[in-house]
């Protein structure tokens, strides 16, 4: 069965510093690899994704991830966290065949000033 | 990106009545949405996809005729909750997706069944 796992349900990191929000699939096939974040009572917001190409992959508001296919992750990761980055973080994959969207269960990420 | 909106954000109602949730693409055509629901601290859980002018293929445990989604047009997508109760309760997401894997979100109704 196809899956996305996020093994942290929180992660605290000081203002400043960096952050990695860890994500890794199962997923046949080459999968379609996304970040969405969700602020509270809001939907999602789309961050970035991987498609084919580079490893490295940026988004929006300084955010990256690597994709990594020998070890089937996707982490999330931004050089300097910010206050305003708190929320929570959804990571999702598609394989190339397939028509849903599989998420996994979310990582709530809490940056202290 | 791509704007989906959904109205109402937020309702309350009274157990049995039915409530109707819009979802729209605002600047795009989307060939097929989506309907999730999230439970508090959880992750979505899609509940059924729909493909405009066809009937919505629904999630395993899912009730098609207590949600009844209809998707009339490329644009347009809503979802009914029939005789609602306080189970029904939940922040609900639509989706929609405009081409093979763009897939932009709504920004969520909160309904509380009372």
């Amino acid at each position: 069965a196809q899956s996305v796992a996020q093994p942290e349900d929180q992660v605290n990191v000081a203002e400043g510093n960096p952050l990695t929000v860890k994500c890794t699939y199962s997923v046949s096939g080459n999968p379609y690899l996304f970040w969405y974040v969700q602020y509270p009572n809001r939907g999602l917001q789309f961050l970035l994704k991987y498609i084919t190409g580079d490893n490295l992959v940026k988004g929006s508001y300084g955010f990256e991830a690597e994709f990594n296919k020998s070890q089937t992750s996707f982490h999330l990761k931004k050089p300097s966290a910010l206050v305003s980055d708190s929320a929570l973080y959804f990571c999702a994959a598609r394989d190339t065949g397939g028509f849903k969207t599989i998420f996994g269960a979310g990582t709530r990420l809490f940056v202290k000033a | 990106g791509a704007v989906v909106s959904q109205h109402p954000s937020r309702v309350i109602c009274k157990s049995g009545t039915s409530v109707k949730i819009e979802c729209r693409s605002l600047d795009f055509q989307a060939t097929t949405m989506f309907w999730y629901r999230q439970f508090p601290k959880q992750s979505l859980m899609l509940m059924a996809t729909s493909n405009e002018g066809s009937k919505a293929t629904y999630e395993q445990g899912v009730e098609k005729d207590k949600f009844l989604i209809n998707h009339a047009s490329l644009t347009l997508s809503t979802l009914t909750v029939a005789s609602a109760h306080p189970e029904d309760s939940s922040f609900y997401i639509c989706s929609a997706r405009e081409r093979e894997y763009e897939q932009f979100f709504g920004p969520g109704t909160r309904l509380t069944v009372l």
